[in-house]
């Protein structure tokens, strides 16, 4: 079973700031990983595929990048609404894996 | 427009049974999987099956072999879930999910709005 870590636990920013999020996955996951974006007392939404991928609907602000290992989600001009915590999901492989997330807070 | 809409919110004791259930709609069930994932407070969600709409075709974590039933009600068009043997470690948020394409499995789109689950004596 591929283990996904996120880093940090916990990102605190700045209105207007940007903000980069990691998230690694134990073996070659190629470019099938997706971001979510999660609320208090919301179901996950998604924000990111194939690594990059904007689902519809999602502001050109969220962007993301990397393959095989090593990924990043980056939060560009952050503001209130944004504050969430973010998981990360790697569908190359059976059972599917979710990140422990990192929470994002505005200062 | 999609949606997924779940039954509520259940108390259950330890060793009882629970069945969720997530009414689609808006799009041709047929053409999607339906995935259930549980999220406990705190806590990644967590994968636990899927059922292929269209033939009834399961699949399953590993983790919950030989007490989750995942099923399709052809007459009610409703997805159900049903997890046996209940301990508090179950105690969470159970979804179910649709994913983007049709013809994938992953990654999830489109999420119903929960059920909580409470497993207390």
């Amino acid at each position: 079973e591929i283990v996904m870590t996120q880093s940090p636990a916990t990102l605190s920013v700045s209105p207007g700031e940007r903000a980069t999020l990691s998230c690694r996955a134990s073996q070659n996951v190629r470019s099938n990983l997706a971001w979510y974006q999660q609320k208090p007392g919301q179901a996950p939404r998604l924000l990111l595929y194939i690594s990059s991928t904007r689902a519809a609907g999602v502001p050109a602000k969220f962007s993301g990048s990397g393959s095989e290992t090593e990924f990043s989600l980056t939060i560009s001009s952050l503001q209130s609404e944004d504050s969430a915590v973010y998981f990360c999901q790697q569908y190359n492989n059976w059972p599917p894996g979710f990140g422990p997330g990192t929470k994002v807070e505005i200062k | 427009q999609v949606q997924l809409v779940q039954s509520g919110a259940e108390v259950k004791k330890p060793g009882a049974s629970v069945k969720v259930s997530c009414k689609p709609s808006g799009y041709t069930f047929s053409d999607f999987p339906i995935s259930w994932v549980r999220q406990a407070p705190g806590q990644r969600p967590e994968w636990m099956a899927w059922i292929d709409v269209g033939n009834g075709n399961t699949k399953f974590s590993e983790r919950f072999q030989g007490r989750l039933s995942v099923t399709w009600d052809t007459s009610a068009n409703l997805a159900h879930m049903t997890l046996s043997s209940l301990g508090s470690e179950d105690t969470a948020v159970y979804y179910c999910a649709r994913p983007l394409y049709r013809g994938s499995y992953l990654p999830f789109q489109y999420w119903g709005q929960g059920s909580l689950v409470t497993v207390s004596s």
